[in-house]
């Protein structure tokens, strides 16, 4: 069975960091590109980023609104994504979460999600 | 950036019922659309892709139907478990995709 884990949310002020976690298993996670997928109160979900597997030299791509402040990252050993935020902004209080691509850009599998919330 | 757009916001059913909901695109987006299910705190899942494809171990009471700017999720005869909020994403292979702003399914 597929599972994805995420950790690592909580409360951090403005301009603070936090790294969360996606632990992934069922599945052979080296071969898959991974994202990472918010979604606000009261908003639409969002694409955040995205991490290719090796064969693509785990090239990463991000959205414009967190390109420069968040950087994604894994370690295929650990069965592990990572999702580094630094200067959080309140607009990044959402649900953060993890998620498998197939094939064409597909979502198949998505973590529960992990809440992060930006605030003084 | 191509804009998806769900209709209604909220439906009230009861179980039963057959209910649809619409998504729209701001433009032509083929067949490349997918549906999910999301109950609260829970994973999002994966119901139909391809506008049209039911995915592996969804109940076949789910069907999607569509192309190019107009698509259509249905549930044919709602059982409880099944109120819950859906979402419509355009995907393809460029870089990112887009939502609709979801769909909430509850109880009459």
């Amino acid at each position: 069975e597929v599972q994805l884990v995420e950790s690592g949310g909580g409360l951090v002020q403005p301009g603070g960091s936090l790294r969360l976690s996606c632990v992934a298993s069922g599945f052979i996670f080296s071969d898959y590109y991974m994202d990472w997928v918010r979604q606000a109160p009261g908003k639409r979900l969002e694409w955040v980023g995205r991490i290719k597997e090796r064969a693509h030299s785990y090239t990463t791509e991000y959205a414009a609104s967190v390109k420069g402040r968040f950087t994604i990252s894994r370690d295929d050993s650990n069965n592990s994504l990572y999702l580094q935020m630094d200067s959080l902004k309140t607009d990044d209080t959402a649900v953060y979460y993890c998620a498998r691509l197939w094939g064409s850009g597909l979502i198949d599998y998505w973590g529960q999600g992990t809440l992060v919330t930006v605030s003084s | 950036d191509i804009q998806m757009t769900q209709s209604p916001s909220t439906l009230s059913a009861s179980v039963g019922d057959r209910v649809t909901i619409t998504c729209r695109a701001s433009q032509s987006i083929n067949t490349w659309l997918a549906w999910y299910q999301h109950r609260p705190g829970k994973a999002p899942k994966l119901l139909i892709y391809k506008a049209s494809n039911l995915e592996s171990g969804v109940p076949s009471r789910f069907s999607g139907s569509g192309s190019g700017t107009e698509f259509t999720l249905t549930i044919s005869s709602l059982q409880p478990d099944d109120f819950a909020t859906y979402y419509c994403q355009h995907y393809n292979n460029d870089l990112f995709y887009t939502f609709g702003q979801g769909t909430k399914l509850e109880i009459k």
